[in-house]
C-alpha cells in the first residue's frame, strides 16, 4: 500500500531535550513538509522540500531541524530551543510542481508532549 | 486581515440537512484550491480539489469565485459521518506557499 508514515504516534519529551520525528512516503512524491497544529489553529508550515538535498524554511522554523537525504524521508527535529513545542505535528506530502494541483496528502501525525 | 478566513462554526445541523460553507481569501494570485476534511485528532484528508468551473463529488459540490475570491463547501443530505472540520487550503504558484484556513467545524445531529 503506497502512504505516508510517521512515528511515534506519540512522543513525550523532557523540557531541554531534542527529539527527531520520521515521516516516510513510498508515493514517489518530490515535495515534503511538516507542519504544526495547536488546538483549534489551522496547520502552520515549519519546513518544506521541494527535492532531495534541498530544504527552505516554512513560517515557524526558528527551534526546528530537518533533513532531506533521500526521496522518501524528511525527519524533523525538534530542538530545546523551540519554546513551546508541545504540539500535534503533521508531515504530508505532494507530487510537487509536476502536477497540476499538487494536493498535498498527510501522514496521522506524531502529537509531542513536553513534560 | 488573515490570507485565508473561515467561519470556524460549529454549524450545528439535522441529518439530511444541506450546508454550506465560504471560504475567502486575499491574495489574487492564488492558484489552486482544496477543501480537507479533519476528523477529531487525525490528520486532515483530501475532500475535493476546486475547478475553476465548480465540480461535485456524489453530495459534496465546490465552486470557486475569484472574481469575489471565495470557494464554497455544499453538502447535500447530510450523513452523522459528515461530522468533521472542513479545512480550505489555498496554494499560491510555487510549491511552498500553501496557507491552510482554520477550519470550519461541522457537527450533524441526528
Amino acid at each position: 500500500d503506497g502512504g505516508i508514515t510517521q512515528s511515534p504516534k506519540y512522543l513525550f519529551r523532557k523540557e531541554g531535550q531534542n527529539v527527531t520525528l520520521s515521516c516516510e512516503q513510498n508515493l514517489n512524491h518530490d515535495a515534503m513538509y511538516w507542519y504544526r497544529q495547536d488546538p483549534g489553529q489551522g496547520l502552520r508550515l515549519i519546513y518544506y522540500s521541494q527535492i532531495v538535498n534541498d530544504f527552505q524554511k516554512g513560517d515557524i522554523a526558528e527551534g526546528y531541524s530537518v533533513s532531506r537525504e533521500k526521496k522518501e524521508s524528511f525527519p524533523l527535529t525538534v530542538t530545546s530551543a523551540q519554546k513551546n513545542p508541545t504540539a500535534f505535528y503533521l508531515c504530508a506530502s505532494s507530487i510537487g510542481d509536476r502536477g497540476r494541483y499538487n494536493e498535498q496528502f498527510f501522514g496521522p501525525g506524531t502529537r509531542l508532549t513536553v513534560l | 486581515r488573515k490570507e485565508v478566513e473561515q467561519d470556524p462554526g460549529p454549524f450545528n445541523v439535522p441529518e439530511g440537512a444541506t450546508v454550506a460553507f465560504n471560504c475567502t481569501y486575499s491574495n489574487s494570485a492564488s492558484q489552486s484550491f482544496f477543501w480537507y476534511r479533519q476528523d477529531c485528532r487525525k490528520e486532515p484528508k483530501l475532500l475535493m480539489s476546486v475547478y475553476s468551473s465548480g465540480n461535485e463529488d456524489g453530495r459534496f459540490t465546490a465552486q470557486l469565485n475569484r472574481a469575489s475570491q471565495y470557494i464554497s463547501l455544499l453538502i447535500r443530505d447530510s450523513k452523522l459521518s459528515d461530522s468533521a472540520t472542513y479545512l480550505c487550503v489555498v496554494r499560491y504558484s510555487s510549491a511552498s506557499k500553501i496557507i491552510f484556513g482554520s477550519g470550519t467545524r461541522l457537527s450533524i445531529r441526528p
